[in-house]
């Protein structure tokens, strides 16, 4: 089974700085993607970024970056410039390709509430 | 377009009493699945839809856990005797097909209390 950890549950930043979220996994896979999703106040999930195992290129969206350390198993969010509507709980996640009957569930670690300050 | 919804938004049970919740995927999305969160943690599988097709349950709690989704568009959830600990934020999740890592679209949940 897999396991994600986010180390942070809380982290407070300025706007306009920028800001790192940790994140840690455990698995035996090879293939796999790891995701960060973001929940603002009104629960609702939304995609920020996405790497593929296979991939050695960091992914960047906009001001979101990735620093993806395969064999450390490490995989932490850098947002630059950061805004308030950046404020919101963020979550790491992970999935499995070779899950059985192709269930691309993910596992979510338990997550970093990240404040920014005016 | 519509993004994922669910309903209600907010439900109170008495304990004891069975509850439903509904799920309506994006238009055309093949995989759908409902996730647990509780209070201050990160969701939790509980199911996987591909089409009509229950291909996972793994993660359901208890035989009191029951999702359907008949004709491979909407989902429902069903939770019977509730209990307690089964106070949480459901959510449900669909994608537009299954490989590639695709994107999971999440609906707003619906937050259930068990008093």
């Amino acid at each position: 089974a897999q396991t994600v950890t986010q180390s942070q549950p809380e982290m407070s930043v300025q706007e306009a700085e920028t800001v790192t979220l940790s994140c840690t996994y455990d698995t035996s896979e090879n293939n796999y993607y790891l995701f960060w999703y973001k929940q603002p106040p009104s629960r609702q999930m939304i995609l920020v970024i996405r790497q593929e195992a296979y991939k050695q290129q960091n992914a960047t969206e906009n001001r979101f970056s990735v620093n993806f350390q395969k064999a450390a198993k490490s995989f932490s969010l850098k947002i630059s410039d950061s805004q308030l509507g950046d404020t919101a709980m963020y979550f790491c996640a992970f999935m499995n390709l070779h899950a059985n009957f192709g269930n691309e569930k993910l596992t979510f670690g338990t997550g970093t509430r990240l404040t920014i300050i005016p | 377009g519509a993004g994922v919804s669910q309903s209600p938004r907010y439900k109170v049970a008495k304990r004891g009493q069975d509850v439903a919740l509904r799920c309506d995927p994006i238009s055309g999305h093949v995989s759908l699945f409902w996730y647990q969160q509780a209070l201050g943690q990160g969701p939790e599988f509980l199911t996987y839809f591909q089409n009509e097709a229950q291909l996972d349950k793994s993660g359901l709690p208890s035989d009191r856990f029951f999702a359907e989704r008949p004709e491979g568009s909407v989902s429902t959830l069903k939770i019977q005797r509730t209990q307690q600990e089964d106070s949480a934020v459901y959510l449900c999740a669909s994608s537009p097909s299954r490989g590639l890592g695709n994107e999971q679209f999440f609906g707003p949940g619906t937050r259930l209390t068990v008093l």
